[in-house]
């Protein structure tokens, strides 16, 4: 158990719609990181919170944004889904004093139809 | 553009012998690399990381060496037990930006 929660962990949707991921990284962390897997892919950065900032943004879409909250908790908001959107959405927490090192959520799954 | 990059999709080992999984890179903005383990429906777990300015780091059956002259890094796992049957992602981070940079992933299977 890394400390980081996703929910939920399993969603089903249809094209066009829209959908929220939420994140509670590990107690005491301030970053939140965003990764997306596609099939076979590697994990693709979206995004980076620090203590409520965005901090980093990697290839995120105009359709998808994030927001982390004063409870440093994070929410990543997916709109007009498409098919290729479907995937496994990854949120990471860093500690304060690092060497790079993130400590992974269990993901969550993301079916668009 | 790949600055992370795993050549092999997939590695095959014997029970007992070495594993060697290999990633370069092309940023030489990278500080710290790292490895991380990841199985079927888990989220990726730490494994073993390495700073710049060090060419090795072990960690009981798990040994990264870094080449920074030829931007690449291996990770070995010695002797590969049935268990390290995972995929393997090498990451970068970035000084500058802060970011974590994953390759693509080598999925080992380790056999009896």
């Amino acid at each position: 158990d890394s400390g980081v929660t996703q929910t939920p962990k399993h969603l089903i949707t249809a094209t066009g719609q829209r959908v929220t991921l939420r994140c509670s990284p590990r107690s005491g962390d301030l970053s939140v990181y965003w990764y997306q897997q596609s099939l076979d892919q590697g994990l693709q950065f979206l995004i980076q919170y620090y203590n409520g900032e965005e901090r980093a943004k990697g290839n995120i879409l105009e359709r998808f944004s994030a927001q982390q909250f004063p409870d440093l908790h994070s929410e990543l908001n997916l709109s007009s889904l498409e098919l290729g959107d479907s995937a496994l959405y990854f949120c990471a927490s860093r500690a304060r004093v690092t060497t790079g090192e993130l400590f992974f959520g269990e993901g969550s799954r993301l079916t668009v139809l | 553009d790949q600055q992370v990059k795993q050549n092999s999709p997939s590695l095959s080992v014997q029970e007992g012998r070495i594993s060697i999984l290999n990633c370069d890179y092309t940023n030489s903005m990278f500080d710290y690399f790292l490895w991380y383990k990841k199985y079927p429906a888990e989220g990726p777990t730490f494994l073993i990381s390495i700073s710049s300015i060090k060419d090795k780091n072990e960690d009981g059956r798990f040994t990264v060496f870094l080449n920074k002259s030829a931007k690449h890094l291996s990770l070995h796992i010695v002797p590969s037990q049935p268990g390290d049957s995972a995929v393997y992602f090498c990451a970068a981070r970035d000084y500058n930006t802060d970011k974590l940079i994953f390759g693509t992933g080598t999925r080992l299977q380790v056999f009896p």
